[in-house]
């Protein structure tokens, strides 16, 4: 399954609403997660089930879609949030990700 | 709290075959699927291997199908990735990885990676 991650990247502004969007190649009900990468660390998760928050996760990100369509919302992006982003898909092997999303 | 510790890494020649290991601690390991997922320099994550929590099952990308085998010790805590035939497209920070009881969970916990270089 070949996941699209829309835009490859982007400036924005603390402050900002920013939503990144997933496009998988077919349906995948719920079966995706979300992951935060900052430059020279591990990749976190963020959001799995599609919409379902990790502990920890700040409540400014949230994750909507089913099917083949996915968003990320940061609601109101703060100075740690500056990071790239990638969606996964866990219900048909290969597992695969998207090519991630970089918010400058 | 919950370890990786990731280990093997280096530099290898084309063709040759190279073994990582992942030590884990502070987690029930028997319970949960492991992955391996890669990173190479300056590009996205890409997902590698599974395998199940007793070991029964292994799913692979098809970039390594056929070169790659994933195993665990369940009596160490340790998971493995035996890399043969290795590439210059292997060259990658190679990351442990938890997933769920089921195979098709969400991948949780990450280790801090060993990087992989295959030379020419």
């Amino acid at each position: 399954i070949q996941m699209t991650q829309s835009p490859s990247s982007f400036s924005a502004s603390t402050g900002d609403r920013v939503t990144v969007t997933c496009r998988a190649s077919q349906g995948i009900s719920s079966y995706l997660a979300w992951y935060q990468q900052k430059p020279g660390k591990v990749p976190k998760l963020l959001i799995y089930a599609a919409s379902t928050l990790q502990s920890g996760v700040p409540s400014r990100f949230s994750g909507s879609g089913s099917g083949t369509d996915f968003t990320l919302t940061i609601s109101c992006l703060q100075s740690e949030d500056f990071a790239s982003y990638y969606c996964q898909q866990y219900h048909t092997f290969p597992f695969s990700f998207g090519g991630g999303t970089k918010v400058e | 709290q919950v370890q990786f510790m990731e280990s093997g890494g280096g530099v290898v020649q084309s063709r040759k075959s190279l073994r990582v290991s992942c030590e884990t601690s502070g987690f029930t390991f028997n319970y949960y699927a492991m992955h391996w997922v890669r990173q190479a320099p300056g590009q996205g994550l890409e997902w590698v291997a599974l395998i199940s929590y007793d070991g029964k099952y292994q799913y692979y990308a098809d970039s390594v199908k056929g070169r790659f085998i994933i195993s665990r010790d369940n009596s160490k805590n340790t998971l493995y990735l035996d890399m043969n035939g290795l590439r210059g497209e292997d060259t990658a920070v190679y990351y442990c990885v938890s997933g769920g009881r089921l195979v098709t969970s969400h991948l949780e916990f990450w280790g801090q990676g060993t990087l992989v270089t295959v030379s020419s």
